[in-house]
């Protein structure tokens, strides 16, 4: 089945510093991706969905300045938190997709903690 | 309004019975997809199984299946023979027209007694 990794699995940062979170597609073309925020006992929230090669596409209340996301390769897409806070301490998840795909393929999942 | 709609936040059954876990839908496109997935303790997401809003018989996926009544726009899953692995969130989602975003619910807690 298609595997999606996403790293670092955990991370801890300091107020003020910017956290960068890799989503690969290890055995597949991923045309499309997505990126999702969950709190605690909450449910998955997208955040942005990246089309590799284009910009991308934010869901409303999502400052595209703090979560910048670049899908430079089918395989590869990334979300750096700039500046974080201890507010944007959060599990984020991405999912990726191939083309003509109705399923959406999930990664493990980054643990962000903000101190 | 909100898309999709999971009333149950908790549910318990005992280990080899069969649960159903309740989701409803509210959208006006036709063509829409619908998908359960399972979140264990881990945090990841598993894929469980999919309904198309033009699929004629109800989706199966070895011990799931889903309970599709579209005039009433639900989309229950139902585990058969509960395992105590079963123990997890478990949401509903949502794909609306060409589009791939998913909106998800809230979630069931599903725990499974010996």
């Amino acid at each position: 089945g298609a595997v999606v990794s996403q790293h670092p699995s955990r991370v801890i940062c300091k107020s003020g510093t910017s956290v960068k979170i890799e989503c690969r597609s290890l055995d597949f073309q991923a045309t499309t991706m997505f990126w999702y925020r969950q709190f605690p006992k909450q449910s998955l929230m997208l955040m942005a969905t990246s089309n590799e090669g284009s910009k991308a596409t934010y869901e409303q209340g999502v400052e595209k300045d703090k979560f910048l996301i670049n899908h430079a390769s089918l395989t590869l897409s990334t979300l750096t938190v700039t500046s974080a806070h201890p507010e944007d301490s959060s599990f984020y998840i991405c999912s990726a997709k191939s083309g003509g795909s109705n399923e959406q393929f999930f990664g493990p999942g980054t643990r962000l903690t903000v101190l | 309004a909100q898309k999709i709609t999971q009333t149950q936040p908790g549910m318990f059954v005992q280990e080899k019975e069969a649960v159903t876990l309740d989701c409803t839908y509210d959208t006006s496109d036709p063509s829409y997809g619908l998908f359960w997935y399972k979140q264990p303790s881990s945090g990841e997401m598993i894929f469980l199984i999919y309904q198309g809003s033009y699929d004629q018989q109800n989706a199966t996926e070895g011990r799931y299946s889903l309970n599709f009544q579209k005039a009433r726009k639900s989309a229950n899953l139902v585990i058969s023979a509960s395992q105590l692995g079963d123990s997890a969130m478990y949401f509903c989602a949502m794909r609306e027209g060409s589009n791939y975003k998913l909106t998800f619910g809230k979630g069931t807690l599903l725990t499974v007694n010996p």
